[in-house]
């Protein structure tokens, strides 16, 4: 089993909806997270740490279950310029390791 | 943001060859780097853990004599890849971070074409 799993998608969803993606990770010692955002063929970059309140940024909102182990990300309002690969991020502060989920692919369409 | 500037951008090499590839934080001191290949559609799939004066950790899988690391200052770390094969070209990243519960910040990555 991964550490972490995503969802791979596809997404496909009409321009202005609201679309949700999930995350589990199997390491109760997981201590940090993160969700990344990538564009093709570029690097990751942060878009956003998730918080044990849940945090929101903007048209996002990112919310932690540490007892059901899962991580959410919710995109309200979508843009064409949200369609990119999400990936939900783990680190464990002992190790030190940053672990990537597979990411899930979104697409937005006009 | 901070900024990690990974470098070449891009290398093409012959078969056998080695690459070298660099990753410095630019404006932060970097404890740990981490080394990510990338095949096409794939995921990220993390190499190795570079701590700045230790050896690299590497993951279950990734050979350590043929993927070098050197993380010998707090700003940078060096990827080798030794005797690069066909099967070698991907696109490598790095990333850093300044401590333990902190995110990380990524190179531009490289993408390398073994010939």
């Amino acid at each position: 089993r991964k550490e972490v799993e995503q969802d791979p998608g596809p997404f496909n969803v009409p321009e202005g909806a609201t679309v949700a993606f999930n995350c589990t990770y199997s390491n109760s010692a997981s201590q940090s997270f993160f969700w990344y955002r990538q564009d093709c063929r570029k690097e990751p970059k942060l878009l956003m740490s998730v918080y044990s309140s849940g945090n929101e940024d903007g048209r996002f909102t990112a919310q932690l279950n540490r007892a059901s182990q899962y991580i959410s990300l919710l995109i309200r309002d979508s843009k064409l310029s949200d369609s990119a690969t999400y990936l939900c991020v783990v680190r464990h502060s002992s190790a030190s390791k940053i672990i990537f989920g597979s990411g899930t692919r979104l697409s937005i369409r006009p | 943001g901070a900024v990690v500037s990974q470098h070449p951008s891009r290398v093409i090499c012959k078969s056998g060859t080695s690459v070298k590839i660099e990753c410095r934080s630019l404006d932060f001191q970097a404890t740990t780097m981490f080394w990510y290949r990338q095949f096409p559609k794939q995921s990220l799939m993390l190499m190795a853990t570079s701590n700045e004066g230790s050896k690299a950790t590497y993951e279950q899988g990734v050979e350590k004599d043929k993927f070098l690391i050197n993380h010998a200052s707090l700003t940078l770390s060096t990827l080798t890849v030794t005797s690069a094969h066909p099967e070698d070209s991907s696109f490598y990243i790095c990333s850093a971070s300044q401590g333990f519960d902190t995110e990380a910040f990524f190179g531009q990555g490289t993408r390398l074409t073994v010939v």
